[in-house]
């Protein structure tokens, strides 16, 4: 049973246009979301976390939101860029665990 | 500051052959992971450790085994590949459970 859901495998956006990833996940017990991004032949890198106690966290481009109640997160990009294009897997933590939960990934491509 | 290690980055097996591969971090994290990504699978966690000497099963432990003799080095075992260990594993670390943890490059292992 999939607990963190990426359900859109790819995604393609214009360069300069917002990009929207998306992630839904199950256990209410999750308290904390993390976005990572993937190029190919590289290891994921980590881009923006989100606590359970917030709805929004920004960085840069990057803006992580959080809605408890219907269990969703999304990762906005804005403006987006070429160098952009990459694998991007949501992960989630349960409380208390040492764990990570990672979603499939969803493919961004950024077309100039 | 190399960050996390994987050697080998490529290898190719026959069923039943043995083999280990090692991880090796520089940055004195406590928590150590070892992760599998296939195709529209994302990443699933083998085993993990929370500290030199320990070691835990994680979501697809089965045909694997792996040790922390030192604080630095994770090595995940594999006594007798399978096809459907041909996969590429990626080593991680953190510094707390359940927090952003570091990549390395990855280890494509192809098992015939």
């Amino acid at each position: 049973d999939q607990q963190v859901k990426q359900n859109s495998p790819s995604l393609s956006v214009q360069e300069g246009r917002i990009s929207i990833l998306n992630c839904d996940y199950t256990n209410s017990m999750f308290d904390y979301f993390l976005w990572y991004k993937k190029y190919p032949a590289e290891g994921p890198t980590f881009l923006i976390s989100i606590s359970s106690i917030k709805d929004k966290n920004e960085d840069g481009r990057f803006t992580v939101f959080l809605n408890k109640s219907a269990k969703h997160l999304s990762l906005h990009i804005v403006p987006s860029q070429p160098g952009d294009s990459a694998v991007y897997f949501c992960a989630a933590r349960r409380g208390g665990s040492e764990k990570l939960v990672f979603g499939k990934g969803t493919k961004l491509t950024v077309n100039p | 500051n190399a960050g996390v290690t994987q050697t080998p980055k490529f290898r190719v097996l026959k069923t039943g052959q043995s083999m280990t591969l090692l991880c090796a971090q520089d940055m004195n994290h406590e928590y150590m992971y070892w992760y599998r990504q296939d195709p529209g699978m994302g990443l699933r966690l083998i085993h993990y450790s929370v500290g030199e000497g320990t070691t835990a099963k994680g979501e697809v432990p089965d045909g694997y085994n792996v040790s922390r003799l030192k604080k630095q080095n994770f090595l995940l075992g594999l006594e007798s590949a399978a096809p459907s260990q041909t996969s590429v594993y990626f080593c991680a670390s953190s510094s707390q459970g359940g927090q952003p943890q570091h990549f390395g490059d990855g280890t494509r292992l192809s098992i015939l």
